[in-house]
């Protein structure tokens, strides 16, 4: 049974850098491809982007430009970090995987994190 | 992007009785070369990540209850729970991943009559 567990900084003022890491526990890691979706409070849901085994990336082109995903294979962890960010980035950061099946993988979301509100404010 | 819209916003619907989501995507998200449609549906409770309930527009993850079924086609489909429980109020998203950026519904939400 895959878990994910994630964390970083809750409170962040604007113009700085979010930074969240997701563990992954109890699945195997190299093979699957993980992401990133976020939900401002009280509202649906965006995703960010995703990262695959090998560490190739895709965006979100409303996002592109101040995201990064990145991978550290070593400890099954991979992270996001938004950059610039503005009072519009407050939400729920939610990690995923994506699911696989038969060598593919498709962005739908199987497994999730808990989610971390990060909130930005002066 | 593709825009995805559900219907209605918010339902009521009485303990026992069928409840049923609709999701319209602005383009198809039927793939003709393996005739599948890419679209994913998800119960969110509060203070919950969603959990993916559907997905293939019409096949159940494992461990879902038989009473949520999902179908449709193309750019219509409908997320239907035949007896609705207690557990079932929830706020219920569709998602297509036949384009990128996924993208996802603005939400139902569902509660008890």
């Amino acid at each position: 049974q895959v878990q994910l567990q994630q964390w970083g900084a809750g409170l962040l003022k604007p113009s700085e850098t979010l930074s969240l890491t997701c563990a992954v526990y109890g699945g195997s890691f190299s093979g699957y491809y993980w992401s990133w979706i976020r939900q401002p409070p009280g509202k649906g849901l965006e995703w960010i982007g995703e990262i695959n085994h090998s560490g190739s990336t895709t965006y979100n082109p409303s996002l592109k430009s101040r995201v990064t995903i990145s991978l550290d294979t070593s400890k099954n962890q991979f992270s996001l970090r938004l950059s610039s960010v503005t009072a519009a980035d407050t939400a729920v950061y939610y990690c995923a995987s994506l699911y696989c099946s038969g060598g593919a993988c498709y962005s739908f979301f199987d497994y999730w994190g808990q989610g971390n509100l990060v909130t930005v404010s002066s | 992007d593709i825009v995805m819209t559900q219907s209605p916003d918010s339902l009521a619907v009485s303990l026992g009785e069928r409840a049923t989501i609709n999701c319209k995507s602005s383009q198809s998200v039927l793939y003709s070369s393996n005739n599948k449609n890419y679209l994913a549906w998800y119960q969110q409770k509060p203070g919950q990540p969603p959990k993916l309930l559907i997905y293939w527009a019409s096949t159940r993850e494992s461990g879902v209850p038989d009473r949520f079924s999902g179908s449709g086609s193309g750019t219509d489909f409908t997320l239907t729970i035949s007896s609705l429980q207690a557990e079932d109020v929830a706020v219920y998203y569709c998602q297509q991943y036949y384009y990128t950026p996924p993208g996802f519904g603005q939400g139902t939400k569902l509660e008890i009559k």
